[in-house]
């Protein structure tokens, strides 16, 4: 079955300092690939998205790309804010199957410190 | 701008109350999710619909049910709470097919529910 797998959190870092947070996926199709992030408080809202291999998405200074070889999406910044403290959340939606749910890792806190 | 309205922030209930959580989205989303959000458990679907009056349960139905009357409102309803219900509570809706893989999903604030 689809899968996604995340770096266990929580993650303390300085600010400005480079963030990666690792997200790997199982599928058996053609999948999309997202990043939520949720604010201290609030619902979960998209950061960004790809959906097909070697697409880049991004969004506020983050960037994934989409690596079918390696079947990952990772999470990065190169220098990140007091505000960026939040969870994020890779998820994956496998259009081949006829899916229409996305399955979700179990989410990474971030935490940055001034 | 596109949203998905849960009623509540915060609720406080006690046990055995019937509870209902309401979810409103104006988007004409076909597909409506239900989810709770515990420490170190991730997100777990309750229940899901893809149409009125259609439901489905999700990883964790068990003391709970749903009802969507409407295309724009999808329920989620507590028939007796009790404390291991204490929980945040995420509503979302999508489009239907690929337009879950194209757009993802929209997610509500969330509803904090403690039961005493």
């Amino acid at each position: 079955g689809n899968s996604v797998t995340q770096m266990e959190g929580p993650v303390t870092l300085s600010e400005e300092a480079f963030l990666t947070i690792n997200c790997t996926y199982t599928a058996t199709g053609y999948p999309s690939l997202f990043w939520y992030v949720q604010y201290p408080g609030e619902g979960l809202q998209l950061l960004l998205k790809a959906t097909k291999a070697d697409d880049k998405g991004s969004n506020k200074g983050f960037e994934a790309t989409y690596r079918k070889e390696t079947t990952s999406f990772h999470l990065e910044k190169g220098s990140v804010q007091v505000s960026d403290s939040a969870v994020y959340f890779c998820a994956l939606s496998d259009r081949s199957q006829g899916a229409q749910k996305l399955v979700f890792g179990q989410g990474t806190r971030l935490t940055i410190n001034p | 701008d596109v949203k998905v309205t849960q009623s509540s922030r915060y609720l406080v209930k006690r046990t055995g109350e019937k509870v209902f959580l309401e979810c409103v989205q104006d988007m004409d989303h076909e597909n409506m999710f239900w989810y709770r959000q515990d420490p170190g458990l991730g997100l777990r679907l309750i229940y899901f619909s893809y149409d009125v009056k259609m439901k489905e349960k999700g990883d964790i139905p068990e003391g709970y049910s749903v009802s969507r009357e409407k295309k724009e409102r999808f329920s989620l309803i507590l028939e007796s709470a009790s404390t291991n219900q204490t929980s945040m509570y995420l509503c979302a809706s999508s489009l239907p097919g690929t337009g879950v893989g194209n757009y993802g999903y929209t997610f509500g604030s969330g509803t904090r529910l403690t039961v005493v």
